[in-house]
């Protein structure tokens, strides 16, 4: 199986910050990367597929990259809205990270 | 608007098992694969598995093998997710989300909460 490890597990903030969220694979998984937030009681919401495409209806300030092994979440610029926790998957076998925690600072 | 509603709540016993069920609505049931995701408690997501809801193949988490089964019926777009021998640590948030093949998964249920309890 794919391993999936995102980095940091938890991550303090402040609105307006710019953060970054990583997550790599134990093996290549191309560009068959997406990213998911989730709030507490809530399904995951998809954010960014094909790990830097933004699907419909998502806010610009949130941005993918990468390729293979290594990927990146970014949020340009926190809003009160984006406390919360947020997972990669990779959907060529389909597990996820273990997860990042938002926190307001 | 699409929208994946899920069975409601249950309460099984170790050992048991338990049948949840994922309605689909505003799509075409078999052009998508539906997924099952498991959250344990302050927990992350885990992919159980999915199901071909046009051809109903399946494919499993090697954890779940020999205790999980996903069926669908196509006349009603409706799938299920059994799983048996319940574990106290089976007690999670069960969700059926859709995935288009070579698309990411994009569209998820509310969530059905099982509880494994004596």
């Amino acid at each position: 199986d794919i391993q999936m490890t995102q980095s940091p597990s938890t991550l303090s903030a402040s609105v307006g910050d710019r953060v970054t969220i990583t997550c790599r694979a134990s093996q290549t998984v191309s560009t068959w990367l997406a990213w998911y937030q989730q709030k507490p009681g809530k399904a995951p919401k998809l954010l960014i597929y094909q790990a830097s495409t933004l699907e419909s209806g998502v806010p610009t300030r949130f941005s993918g990259s990468g390729y293979g092994t290594e990927f990146t979440l970014t949020i340009s610029s926190l809003q009160p809205d984006d406390f919360a926790t947020y997972y990669c998957q990779q959907y060529n076998s389909h597990t996820f990270g273990q997860g990042t925690k938002l926190e307001i600072k | 608007q699409v929208r994946l509603v899920q069975s409601g709540a249950e309460v099984k016993k170790p050992g048991a098992s338990v049948k949840v069920s994922c309605k689909a609505f505003g799509y075409n049931f078999t052009d998508y694969y539906i997924h099952w995701v498991r959250q344990a408690p302050g927990q992350g997501l885990e992919w159980m598995g999915r199901i071909n809801s046009d051809r109903g193949g399946t494919h499993y988490a090697l954890k779940f093998h020999g205790r999980v089964t996903m069926t669908r019926d196509t006349s009603m777009n409706v799938a299920y997710l059994e799983l048996g021998s319940l574990r106290y640590d089976d007690t999670a948030v069960f969700y059926c989300a859709r995935r288009k093949p070579g698309g990411p998964i994009d569209h998820w249920g509310q969530g059905t909460l099982v509880t494994v309890s004596s």
